[in-house]
């Protein structure tokens, strides 16, 4: 099972959906979660950070699920501006406990189409 | 301004020729870090250092090196640069580990 998993997308919505980003991760020992977002040819940014009690920023929700392993981001009311490609991030710690690592999933390109 | 800068941003070069991407931040981040991006493959880690002559290798170092002299620059050297290091390179910064990364623009190599 890959480190950490999204869907493949891509995704092509219209302007003003909803659109949902799913991501599982394997390593149960992870300790921390995020979202950035990746506009093509440029550097990711942090979209947001995940908590266990799910967390909003305007549009966007992530929502964490530690049982299951697994990552959510909805997007509501999507705008030309959010095309871009979304990025799971998990921190996983080493297993001297001493050291954390960023593990990307591939990222998952949306499209939001006038 | 809080930033991560990476020179050069663009770079065109032989099989062989030895080269270094520099990497510098001026947030007083203890953790930095280098990875390379290409397509399919996502965002892979090459290198990090958790703090000033501390490095260690990530998922992917074979082919280079990195050293932390001091705590804002982290450079990148690739000693016999090869085609298959053509890729997207980012640096990257945090307080700590575990926190939230912030990344340079990225220096795209080409190597022939």
């Amino acid at each position: 099972r890959k480190e950490v998993e999204q869907d493949p997308g891509p995704f092509n919505v219209p302007e003003g959906a909803t659109v949902a980003f799913n991501c599982t991760y394997s390593n149960s020992a992870s300790q921390s979660f995020f979202w950035y977002r990746q506009d093509c040819r440029k550097e990711p940014k942090l979209l947001m950070s995940v908590y266990s009690s799910g967390n909003e920023d305007g549009r966007f929700t992530a929502q964490l699920n530690r049982a299951s392993q697994y990552i959510s981001l909805l997007i509501r009311d999507s705008k030309l501006s959010d095309s871009a490609t979304y990025l799971c991030v998990v921190n996983i710690v080493n297993s001297g406990g001493s050291n954390y690592k960023l593990t990307f999933g591939k990222g998952t390109l949306l499209t939001v189409n006038p | 301004e809080a930033q991560v800068t990476q020179n050069p941003r663009y770079l065109i070069t032989v099989t062989g020729k030895k080269l270094t991407v520099t990497c510098s931040q001026n947030m007083n981040h203890e953790y930095m870090s280098w990875y390379r991006q290409d397509p399919g493959l996502g965002l892979r880690q090459i290198y990090y250092s958790m703090n000033v002559e501390v490095t260690d290798k990530g998922d992917v170092p074979e082919g280079y090196k990195v050293s932390r002299k001091e705590k804002r620059n982290f450079p990148l050297i690739l000693e016999s640069p090869s085609p298959n290091q053509t890729s997207l390179y980012f640096c990257a910064s945090s307080r700590k580990s575990r926190e939230t990364q912030y990344f340079g623009p990225g220096t795209r190599l080409l190597v022939l």
